[in-house]
């Protein structure tokens, strides 16, 4: 099944800065990677995704690159603010399931913390 | 339009007890789906329901758990007994079922945390 490896864990800027988070997924058929905000004390939600025939997609603040040959993909958030503090979450399907959202394979989070 | 919903948001049981989680999913989400995340780690699939069948129920620990979705509209999961390492916050998540509005985003609910003593 697919494997997605997520680092780092915790990731601590200034406001203003820049953050990266990377992902490493094992499934080289996989072909859909989004991206999830979850806040505290409220569910995931979708803050950007990424199909395979693209190598970058970006919205305002926040872009996604994708590297189908090293198999990783990242989420950059340029002009860190307080409220961007979240835990963080890749995804992947496994390969086989034609890019759909299904059963998704999540990283362990990366917590991001944006000082004032 | 009200989201996915979930109850309880935090529910406190001893071992060998039985816990009931319900999700709401959003009107006209044919696809709802379980997942868990134990403390620290991954957010984990459990099962994936369009309508009232479940398509994919690979991801359910052991036969102690039991997931039910009747009528195709809000789904139930049951543990009994529940043991110390059913710990941790279930999420159910929703979307639409093929077409143009499945854009492969899954709406999720704020999730059930489950204490196990």
């Amino acid at each position: 099944g697919e494997n997605v490896e997520q680092h780092p864990s915790t990731l601590s800027v200034q406001e203003g800065d820049s953050a990266v988070i990377k992902c490493t997924y094992s499934d080289s058929a996989s072909n859909y990677f989004p991206w999830y905000k979850q806040e505290l004390g409220k569910g995931p939600q979708l803050i950007i995704d990424i199909r395979s025939n693209v190598g970058e997609k970006k919205d305002q603040r926040i872009a996604v690159t994708l590297n189908k040959t090293a198999k990783h993909f990242s989420l950059h958030i340029t002009e860190t603010q307080p409220e961007d503090s979240a835990v963080y979450f890749c995804a992947a399907p496994p390969g086989r399931s034609g890019g759909s959202n299904y059963k998704l394979t999540f990283g362990k989070g990366t917590l991001l913390t944006v000082n004032p | 339009e009200a989201g996915v919903t979930q109850f309880p948001s935090h529910s406190v049981i001893e071992k060998g007890q039985t816990v009931t989680l319900r999700c709401d999913p959003i009107s006209g989400h044919d696809n709802l789906y379980w997942y868990r995340r134990v403390m620290g780690k991954e957010i984990k699939f459990l099962l994936h329901f369009v309508k009232e069948s479940k398509q994919d129920e690979s991801g359910m620990p052991n036969n102690r758990f039991l997931a039910e979705r009747t009528g195709g509209t809000y789904s139930t999961l049951k543990v009994q007994p529940a043991e110390l390492e059913d710990s941790g916050v279930y999420f159910c998540a929703s979307s639409f079922y093929r077409g143009p509005r499945d854009t492969g985003e899954l709406f999720f609910g704020e999730g059930s945390r489950l204490t196990v003593l």
